[in-house]
């Protein structure tokens, strides 16, 4: 099956300025997550979706962070104005229920922001 | 809330000598324990898990044992290879909440 797909691997944006990243999950897979990882960190959830619903954004600084799942499918994360601390590789996995990983997440390439 | 604590590294090592990556966790309830390896410039690869106490996971010469007690997930391996060189990173999940929570990372080099 194909896997998680991501885009773009790699961005780099001055502050202040906006910036999207989209993902695609496994086929099937009704739950999605966002994940942010600071370099020599591990994964931090950012926003969990079930289907096109959001489960959890506890996490997302939501005065930058938006995030959206349009038809429970697709999703899209978009920072907006970005700050230097926002470097980091964002990660995109998905899941076949919201149990999430009794076989493990299924993660993305990540895109790799580097804000300047 | 729940965490998980890896050894830090980095974990330098010479091709076939044994591996031991600590790990410990706190949770409530009973989580399921895994094992992600992070390859450079990819993304987290599922490595081996286990669901209940006693289990051992295991995957390409790779193990580890849910020790209750100890509240521990090691990896272990007894022979590594220069392409075992990657990040582990050692995680938990939280049925009854629904979330996963991360270590920050192990570094293994493996020189030949």
């Amino acid at each position: 099956e194909a896997g998680v797909a991501q885009s773009p691997r790699y961005k780099i944006i001055e502050k202040r300025q906006s910036v999207a990243f989209w993902c695609n999950p496994i086929s099937g897979h009704a739950t999605l997550y966002w994940y942010q990882q600071i370099l020599g960190q591990g994964p931090k959830l950012l926003i969990q979706f079930q289907n096109n619903g959001v489960v959890d954004d506890s996490q997302l600084p939501k005065d930058r962070f938006s995030a959206e799942r349009l038809k429970g499918v697709d999703s899209t994360l978009k920072i907006q104005p970005a700050k230097l601390e926002d470097s980091a590789v964002y990660l995109c996995a998905s899941s076949l229920d919201r149990t999430g990983p009794s076989g493990g997440y299924t993660f993305g390439s990540g895109t790799r922001l580097t804000v300047v | 809330g729940d965490s998980v604590t890896q050894m830090e590294g980095p974990v330098t090592l010479s091709e076939e000598a044994f591996l031991t990556i600590n790990c410990t966790y706190t949770a409530t309830g009973y989580p399921s324990l895994f094992w992600y390896v992070q390859y450079p410039g990819e993304g987290l690869q599922l490595l081996l898990k286990a669901t209940k106490a006693d289990d051992k996971g295991s995957n390409k010469g790779f193990e580890a044992t849910y020790r209750k007690e100890t509240t521990s997930f090691h990896l272990e391996k007894g022979s590594v290879q220069v392409s075992d060189s990657a990040v582990y990173f050692c995680a938990l999940h939280n049925t009854n909440a629904g979330k996963s929570t991360f270590g920050d990372g192990t570094t293994l080099t493996v020189k030949p």
